[in-house]
């Protein structure tokens, strides 16, 4: 069974400081999808990492696809209170789609 | 470009009555997944269908039940429900089978609330 393990599962940060979500497999995966959901809504698309190696930046955060293609990480720089939410990585194989736990973040102001 | 769309937005049942939630694909689109997240916990997968066929369910019971229509959008029907069925019941579409890469893309959900 193909399993999405991230963490830390909870975390709480102030503003202005840096964290990092990771997401890790012992499968392979042709791609990595990372979502933030907000309380009662859907996931919302962050990135799309194809090619092991990859790094995406979006604004303060940046993504990274393992070589091998079995782990990512989220890294945040100086997070916001408008970051708060539950980030969810999700694996993309053959006919499948495998969500990680995910990892609640609150940051204060 | 519309994004996918559920409704209705919010549901209340009573314990042993029918649900059934409907979505519709981005266009373009032509697999649709449902998903089921209780509060505060992650997706469970439920089902799978594209081009109007089921091409894979997750572990839940028969009463669970959707099929997709020729324009693609899909229904989720919850038969016998229980108060465990209250969630947030999410849909997603993606582009469909043969890709390799098959990024989904999320609806606003349905909240189902059973008493």
């Amino acid at each position: 069974t193909q399993l999405l393990e991230q963490s830390p599962q909870f975390l709480s940060i102030q503003e202005g400081e840096n964290l990092t979500v990771y997401c890790n497999s012992s499968s392979v995966f042709s791609s990595l999808q990372w979502y933030r959901q907000e309380p009662g809504e859907g996931p919302v698309l962050l990135v799309t990492v194809v090619t092991g190696g990859e790094v995406k930046k979006l604004k303060r955060l940046t993504f990274q696809f393992g070589d091998a293609r079995k782990d990512s990480s989220l890294h945040i720089t100086a997070a916001q209170p408008g970051d708060t939410g539950l980030y969810l990585c999700a694996g993309t194989g053959t006919y499948k789609y495998i969500f990680g736990t995910g990892t609640r973040l609150k940051v204060l102001a | 470009e519309a994004g996918v769309t559920q409704s209705p937005t919010h549901l209340i049942k009573t314990r042993g009555q029918q649900a059934t939630l409907r979505c519709s694909p981005i266009s373009g689109h032509t697999s649709v997944y449902w998903y089921q997240q209780a509060l505060g916990l992650g997706l469970q997968f439920l089902l799978w269908y594209d081009e109007g066929e089921e091409r894979n369910r997750g572990n839940f019971p028969p009463r669970f039940s959707g099929r997709q229509f020729p324009n693609y959008s899909s229904e989720l029907n919850v038969n016998a429900l229980e108060l465990e069925d209250s969630a947030l019941y999410l849909c997603a579409s993606s582009r469909g089978t043969g890709a390799t890469q098959e990024t989904q893309y999320f609806g606003p959900g349905t909240r189902l609330l059973v008493l």
